[in-house]
């Protein structure tokens, strides 16, 4: 069964903790995504990949930092430096190369940082 | 540049009744369009989408949105509601030469029973 699985579902932390969310999809895509989600905010892009070994920043990619060492992991460290980390965190993945593909995504994990 | 305005941040309608969600965009090349459903807790998945072929464009669900070049749209529809249609959804640009999308802010859809 294709698809993207992100663990944990849900996830609390003391501030001032790093913490490391993960992504892996089966869809063998080339491209593969970071995004956050707040309240009547829609999702802004934290960062993504085109390839493996390769990684770039989104809109909000400060305090946060990726790997993507394989092309069917992406995982994402929320460091100490976020000043607001609370919220949700939506990992997706496309078919990468020209043209637009729609993406597909994980059913998120909810960050909670106190 | 890209962007999306949905133009209502929460609709509710009766369940058997129509469905309209309203999408605006900008984009500086020839876009792509989606709508993307979340239930709550969820992931995002994608309800139909918009590559430039036919305009009326048929998604999964009974959801149907129409590209309107001349108005800047990408309004979202459903002839019958049904109780399972209580969600968010978004409207998603992205432009031709940048794979990057850009969503709106999104609308609730709450259903009556």
């Amino acid at each position: 069964d294709g698809g993207i699985t992100q663990s944990p579902k849900y996830l609390f932390r003391k501030e001032g903790q790093n913490v490391t969310l993960s992504c892996e999809q089966n869809l063998n895509h080339d491209a593969m995504y970071w995004y956050r989600q707040d309240p009547g905010q829609g999702l802004r892009l934290i960062y993504y990949s085109q390839i493996v070994n390769d990684f770039q920043k989104g809109d909000i990619a400060e305090g946060y930092s990726v790997s993507r060492e394989k092309k069917e992991s992406f995982p994402l460290t929320v460091t100490s430096a976020q000043k607001n980390p609370t919220a949700f965190y939506l990992c997706a993945s496309s078919i990468s190369g020209t043209g637009v593909y729609e993406q597909y995504f994980g059913p998120g994990t909810r960050l909670t940082v106190t | 540049a890209q962007s999306v305005t949905q133009l209502d941040s929460h609709v509710s309608v009766s369940e058997g009744t129509p469905v309209l969600l309203r999408c605006n965009y900008s984009s500086s090349y020839s876009p792509s369009l989606f709508w993307y459903v979340q239930h709550p807790n969820k992931g995002l998945q994608l309800l139909l989408k918009y590559t430039s072929a036919a305009t009326l464009v048929k998604g999964i669900n009974g959801f149907e949105a129409e590209f309107k070049k001349s108005e800047t749209s990408f309004h979202l529809t459903k002839p019958s509601a049904h109780m399972s249609d209580a969600a968010e959804y978004f409207c998603v640009v992205s432009s031709s030469n940048d794979y990057k999308l850009s969503f709106g802010a999104g609308t609730t859809v709450t259903v009556r029973a």
